[in-house]
């Protein structure tokens, strides 16, 4: 039974780069979840999409950050130009209708 | 300002003995849900309640919407037991989106 999905594992990109992060949510699940984990600012929601629709768009991401779900087995995270704060580990997560099943995150390293 | 607080930020614990952590929050929350980051960075479930109390095994996790708070107990700590462990807070109203606590680093010594 597969859980959440997610590529790379491990990103390193040059400042102003542009870089696509991959996500495979559980079969059957109609809610992902995007999430930035930083130790300063702890787990920052980025977007979520219900049934393929975008329903939350982090408002302080928006500018660079974009995230994608054209079918419902797989989204992707878009950051473009990449900056060295977006240093992060991003995780995915998909939920059914009460438990988010996270994958196991992306670092991104930008120098 | 911050809708879940939790406490403490940090604990140890020796082998065999309990203790408790806890989440508090501004606003009535929906449900709750305890994880725990594993050695590979996942964030792993251990408890979802929408209401009551659930058990297993050494972990027992209590919500109550109305009091604003949950617990997550642990008796008989084991040294696999150290990590980091989160609570994870549904708001009542609005999307299902996640809001976390600071997390406590758990460490258990022989």
């Amino acid at each position: 039974d597969a859980g959440v999905t997610q590529t790379p594992r491990h990103e390193v990109a040059e400042k102003g780069q542009t870089i696509i992060l991959k996500c495979e949510p559980v079969s059957g699940h109609n809610d992902l979840f995007w999430y930035r984990q930083t130790k300063i600012q702890g787990l920052e929601l980025l977007s979520y999409f219900r049934s393929k629709s975008l329903m939350e768009d982090g408002g302080a991401f928006k500018d660079r950050f974009k995230a994608e779900m054209l079918n419902s087995s797989f989204s992707t995270l878009k950051i473009q130009p990449t900056e060295p704060k977006d240093s992060a580990v991003y995780l995915c997560a998909s939920s059914s209708r009460d438990e988010q099943y996270f994958g196991p995150g992306t670092r991104l390293t930008v120098l | 300002g911050d809708q879940v607080e939790q406490s403490p930020s940090a604990l140890s614990l020796h082998e065999g003995t309990g203790s408790a952590l806890r989440c508090n929050f501004t606003t009535t929350m929906r449900a709750v849900q305890w994880f725990r980051k594993n050695s590979r960075g996942s964030l792993i479930n251990l408890f979802y309640l929408a209401s009551g109390t659930k058990e297993n095994g050494r972990l027992k996790s209590a919500f109550d919407s109305k009091e604003r708070y949950s617990t997550l107990h642990i008796r008989d700590a084991q040294l696999e037991d150290s990590g980091t462990y989160f609570c994870a807070a549904e708001a009542s109203s609005g999307s299902w989106q996640l809001i976390f606590g600071s997390g406590t680093q758990l460490t258990v010594m022989p």
